[in-house]
């Protein structure tokens, strides 16, 4: 079963502007996760928020949490054509079962 | 480090088949995952080890799959029989520990005919 769900689905955006994905999730967790994974590729871990945090940057990118919420938000600021990927969130239930479980992605397009 | 190895990149099988998948994680890593994915579902954990020790195998589909851990630098994720409906990208991905995040592999194209 998927426990983070992200929104949109898909996101089309000029090179240079922001994007933003959201993510729910239905449990309590230890942290949450944003990977990103190239047509083909494996995925890559990209940042880490714990449960007791509620931002977090990295770069060009900035995580935010809200647990009262359940949802998460990651922000990519100035894009690249090379950021055109898809991205994933991902929670580690607070359930001590200590397993990553993902969301379905959003396809971000990023064009020149 | 070379990252998560796993062979072979790209599998062609007929239906019925015996298919095992590799993967060797990153040395030091002490939790091993493997996961499926398909355009239809996602991305599906199977089985996580901890410490070569399997942990949960809730999402292993069926008792056609198995998976071994002999050593903490190998693997193995089997299908027998396998059947077209297996046909998918399966990844290994490793963590340092609990809590961490994991670093994938870059997958198994499992494609069953």
């Amino acid at each position: 079963s998927q426990q983070g769900e992200e929104d949109p689905q898909a996101l089309s955006i000029q090179e240079g502007e922001n994007a933003t994905m959201n993510c729910s999730y239905k449990t309590s967790i230890n942290n949450l996760q944003w990977y990103r994974q190239n047509s083909g590729r494996g995925l890559v871990h990209l940042i880490l928020i714990r449960s007791n945090e509620r931002e977090k940057h990295s770069g060009r990118l900035r995580v935010t949490l809200d647990t009262s919420k359940k949802s998460s938000s990651l922000l990519i600021t100035a894009s690249r054509a090379a950021d055109t990927a898809s991205y994933f969130c991902a929670t580690d239930a607070a359930d001590s079962s200590y397993k990553l479980i993902f969301g379905s992605g959003t396809r971000l397009l990023v064009r020149p | 480090d070379a990252g998560v190895i796993q062979s072979p990149r790209h599998e062609v099988t007929e239906m019925g088949q015996e298919v095992t998948l590799r993967c060797k994680p990153i040395s030091g890593h002490n939790s091993l995952f493997w996961y499926r994915q398909t355009m239809m579902r996602g991305l599906e954990l199977l089985i996580y080890f901890n410490n070569n020790v399997p942990i949960d195998d809730s999402g292993m589909p069926e008792d056609r799959f198995s998976a071994k851990m002999p050593n903490a630098s190998f693997s193995t994720l089997k299908i027998q029989p396998s059947e077209p409906r297996d046909s998918a990208v399966y990844f290994c991905a490793s963590s340092p520990g609990t809590g961490d995040g994991y670093t994938f592999g870059s997958g198994t194209r499992l494609t069953v005919v």
